[in-house]
């Protein structure tokens, strides 16, 4: 099992341009969570899901997009990226039965010139 | 709202050395969980450890303790002679179902840098 995979590992984008960053997990877990880590302020929810074709706000919602068109695959969209959206995003997963124990991907560099 | 409060920024210690990271919880939830992730240098997140509000036994792992106390909302975590490592950046996190659907608030973590 490849576990939680994160697409791209490392980007840089333009002000204004827009990209989708994918997370994909093979464990077959219904709920998919984006968060991004920004220095001194660890890691902070933007987005969440809890089954295919349901999403739910995080913490930082606001820049972000996200959509569960399949089970394994959880997209988060940036429309028209800004420097401050200059991160690192993790993917994580969690099967329901266990919802607490989070499972996180390797991680999106993400730099906004 | 559910808070994680990790006061120590960074810490520095001399190989062999003891080292404990504090770890302070706020939740209303009766039921709640806890986590330590470590988060080496090449970035990604490994998980140390979870322990369940019911459960206020301290774990040991090898040269990693874990002291949980209710009463003052604390779990801590103690490296026992420290290796050059161990360096990297450790999170607690707490994770309740205060919103429905449990999830995960981390602290902003404590940067433990071992020198040998």
């Amino acid at each position: 099992n490849a576990g939680v995979t994160q697409t791209p590992k490392f980007r840089v984008l333009k002000t204004g341009q827009s990209m989708t960053l994918l997370c994909a997990q093979d464990m077959n877990h219904e709920y998919m969570y984006w968060y991004r880590q920004d220095p001194g302020m660890g890691l902070r929810l933007i987005h969440y899901s809890v089954g295919e074709g349901t999403t739910a706000k995080g913490e930082v919602p606001d820049g972000y997009n996200v959509s569960r068109l399949k089970k394994q695959n959880f997209l988060l969209g940036l429309e028209s990226a800004a420097p401050s959206q200059t991160s690192v995003y993790f993917c994580a997963s969690s099967w329901q039965g266990n919802q607490e124990t989070q499972y996180f991907g390797p991680g999106t560099r993400l730099l906004v010139l | 709202a559910q808070k994680v409060t990790q006061a120590q920024t960074e810490i520095s210690v001399v190989e062999k050395e003891d080292v404990t990271l504090d770890c302070v919880y706020e939740t209303r939830d009766t039921t709640y969980y806890l986590f330590w992730y470590k988060q080496p240098p090449s970035g990604e997140l490994v998980f140390l450890i979870r322990r369940n509000s019911f459960d206020e036994q301290n774990e040991i792992s090898g040269r990693y303790s874990w002291n949980f106390q209710k009463s003052t909302s604390s779990f801590n975590f103690t490296i026992t002679a420290s290796q050059v490592v161990d360096s990297a950046v450790y999170f607690c996190a707490l994770s309740d179902r205060n919103s429905g659907y449990s999830t995960l608030t981390f602290g902003k973590g404590t940067m433990l840098l071992v020198s040998p």
